[in-house]
């Protein structure tokens, strides 16, 4: 079976703050996909990355990294110097390569950015 | 620019009702998916579709139905409303591919569904 498990269910930062969300994942598939969603206020969840389980380079977009660490099974998400329109709710997702099988959300992080 | 639109935002039914929720996309996907969103649960897959008339269970289809007449339009049906399905409920779509979980989804803005 596969599980996601964002432990930090609020997290509050002040603007300019790094902040790093975790996400830990449970699987017995040897190949597989990992993704984050971010969700705003505005309740339609955006795409941020799709990543291989082949592929352990760490990624970075602007103000956002990501860190793949296949040992620790973990795939964590950071912002660099926040901002308030950071303020959502971000979803890590599992996705197993075999056809037929389900992407699994994790319970998701809301981020609370304070100006 | 891509578009997947649910048709209400917020909609309260009561016990027993039966219904409809609506979502549309314009981007000629072939997949098709319906969510439910519940704190600390995260997203659940209801059912899910690769075809028109096709239709695949989720997680939790219990309570629900679909139809899928054209590409476009994926319904989800609810056909005797209970509280318990009480929840935010999200559409999706994505591109066709060998394996449909593993695609970039798009996302509707989300219907609340109160349910009394």
């Amino acid at each position: 079976a596969q599980k996601v498990t964002q432990a930090q269910t609020e997290i509050s930062v002040v603007e300019k703050e790094d902040v790093t969300l975790d996400c830990v994942y449970e699987t017995r598939d040897t190949t597989y996909y990992l993704f984050w969603y971010k969700q705003p206020p505005s309740g339609e969840l955006v795409f941020l990355i799709r990543r291989n389980s082949f592929d352990e380079q760490n990624e970075i977009s602007g103000r956002y990294s990501w860190n793949f660490q296949k040992s620790t099974s973990s795939f964590n998400f950071t912002i660099t110097a926040s901002q308030v329109v950071d303020s959502a709710v971000y979803f890590c997702a599992l996705g197993p390569n075999n056809a037929g099988n389900m992407l699994t959300f994790g319970g998701g992080t809301r981020l609370m950015v304070k100006p | 620019d891509v578009k997947v639109t649910q048709s209400s935002r917020y909609l309260v039914k009561r016990t027993g009702e039966k219904v409809f929720l609506e979502c549309v996309q314009d981007m000629d996907h072939e997949n098709m998916f319906w969510y439910r969103q519940d704190p600390g649960l995260g997203l659940r897959l209801i059912y899910f579709s690769y075809d028109v008339k096709m239709k695949e269970k989720g997680d939790i289809p219990e309570g629900y139905s679909v139809s899928r007449e054209k590409k476009e339009r994926f319904s989800l049906i609810l056909e005797s409303a209970s509280t318990n399905q009480t929840s935010m409920y999200l559409c999706a779509s994505s591109l066709s591919g060998a394996n449909p979980t593993n695609e970039k989804l798009f996302f509707g803005s989300g219907t609340q569904l109160s349910v009394l």
